[in-house]
């Protein structure tokens, strides 16, 4: 099972933020988090992980809680590109075989409208 | 560099029929997970190849089965096919058994068993 949890969808507007919650309340302290998305039909994208400092790359940041209990992911200027089902994942690094694997769950869905 | 690729994109089979999928993985890549998509489910861990064995499986029955070639590329065999099997199957791509940060996905076979 999924050791995230994810609200079902949500909507923004193009060219604003788009902020997608993830809770993850029973990570340990060796996994990290990572975000994945999948535009429809396509396979799943790497967009970023951390594990406790808040990270930024060209697609995103992402902001983990000091508990490390929660975390977000930002799009600062959300495309109609950016419709996609977007996975919230927690894994150790450095496993390997069947528990390097990625656990998804449904993730969310966000729709940019015009 | 180039991306993960598979083929075929399509397929349709008869249930009891046997299938191959194939799957490049990503230059200086040498793991090979397989995942299987059901509709409007997140991903489902098959297996994961690496040095050419198997190095991990999820929670499939052994008719799902595998193969993976010197250069790295991999091969999912599925035997007797069922109605279930209907679903996108997934291959990723990375390095050191799975232990590195991203896995980089190819954009699926879409498997249709009638």
């Amino acid at each position: 099972d999924a050791k995230t949890t994810q609200p079902t969808s949500m909507d923004c507007a193009e060219g604003r933020a788009a902020n997608l919650p993830c809770n993850h309340s029973t990570i340990s302290g060796n996994e990290y988090v990572y975000w994945y998305r999948q535009i429809h039909s396509q396979g799943p994208q790497y967009i970023i992980h951390g594990l406790k400092n808040n990270e930024t790359n060209e697609m995103a940041s992402l902001i983990i809680t000091e508990d490390r209990k929660s975390s977000t992911l930002i799009l600062p200027h959300a495309t109609l590109r950016d419709t996609a089902v977007y996975y919230c994942i927690v894994r150790a690094r450095g496993t390997t075989g069947a528990n390097s694997k990625l656990t998804f769950g449904k993730g969310i869905t966000l729709s940019v409208r015009p | 560099e180039t991306g993960v690729t598979q083929s075929p994109t399509h397929l349709i089979k008869t249930r009891g029929q046997q299938v191959t999928l194939r799957c490049s993985s990503q230059s200086g890549h040498n793991t090979v997970s397989w995942y299987q998509q059901a509709l409007g489910q997140g991903p489902q861990f098959i297996f994961q190849y690496y040095r050419e064995e198997e190095n991990g499986r999820g929670n499939f029955p052994p008719r799902f089965s595998g193969l993976q070639f010197p250069n790295y590329s991999s091969e999912l065999n599925v035997n007797a096919l069922e109605l279930d099997d209907s679903a996108l199957y997934l291959c990723a791509s990375s390095w050191g058994g799975g232990g590195s940060y991203e896995q980089y996905f190819g954009p699926g076979t879409r498997l249709t068993v009638t």
